[in-house]
């Protein structure tokens, strides 16, 4: 079935620091891909997404591009800030009407 | 929009009771998702509905959990009776025909604990 592997967290940066987190998929067709933020004491919110391959989302400064190629749908951002500490977590949906997540990935940025 | 909302935001109640929780999506949005969250598990889906009907409950762990849509604009998850292992974060999501780029939104949560 089709599933979304994570890098595992939590990843601790200093503040500026370029960001990176992980995202690989496993799926038939051609799924939509989502990168959803959870701040401390709240629900999920979207972030980004893309709907196909080579598609780059971004918002707030975070990006990342469908590689259908790596199956990948890593997040990046140049310059984290402190305000950026949250759980990040990739989902995709393959029309099959519900999201499937990863695990989550933990950020934490340092003044 | 007033986003998707969640009742109660926290519930403390003593293992054995009833548990309702409920709500409300997005007016206009046509499916509804029932998630489970806890450090151990992580993020769980545990029923969806479309157009009011269930199309997937086979996430609910036991028959100790219900969950409902009467219309399109009201669900309940409801547990009992409820045990400390039910102790989670409980988020409701909707979103409109989710097909290729259709997002889902998710409310605040509803924290329940069981002592």
């Amino acid at each position: 079935g089709d599933s979304v592997t994570q890098m595992e967290g939590p990843v601790t940066l200093s503040e500026e620091a370029f960001l990176t987190i992980n995202c690989t998929y496993t799926a038939t067709g051609y799924p939509s891909l989502f990168w959803y933020v959870q701040y401390p004491g709240e629900g999920l919110q979207l972030l980004l997404k893309a709907t196909k391959a080579d598609d780059k989302g971004s918002n707030k400064g975070f990006e990342a591009t469908y590689r259908k190629e790596t199956t990948s749908f890593h997040l990046e951002k140049g310059s984290v800030q402190v305000s950026d500490s949250a759980v990040y977590f990739c989902a995709l949906n393959n029309q099959g009407g519900k999201l499937i997540f990863g695990q989550g990935t933990e950020l934490s940025v340092k003044p | 929009d007033a986003g998707v909302i969640q009742s109660p935001r926290h519930e403390v109640t003593e293992m054995g009771q009833e548990v309702t929780l409920r709500c409300k999506p997005i007016s206009g949005h046509d499916y509804l998702f029932w998630y489970r969250q806890t450090m151990m598990r992580g993020l769980e889906l545990l029923i969806y509905f479309n157009n009011n009907v269930p199309i997937d409950d086979s996430g609910m762990p036991e028959d100790r959990f219900s969950a409902k849509m009467p219309n399109a604009s009201f669900s309940t998850l409801k547990i009992q009776p409820s045990e400390p292992r039910d102790s989670a974060v409980y988020f409701c999501a909707s979103g409109l025909n989710t097909g290729s780029g259709n997002t889902i939104y998710f409310g605040e949560g509803s924290w329940l604990t069981v002592v």
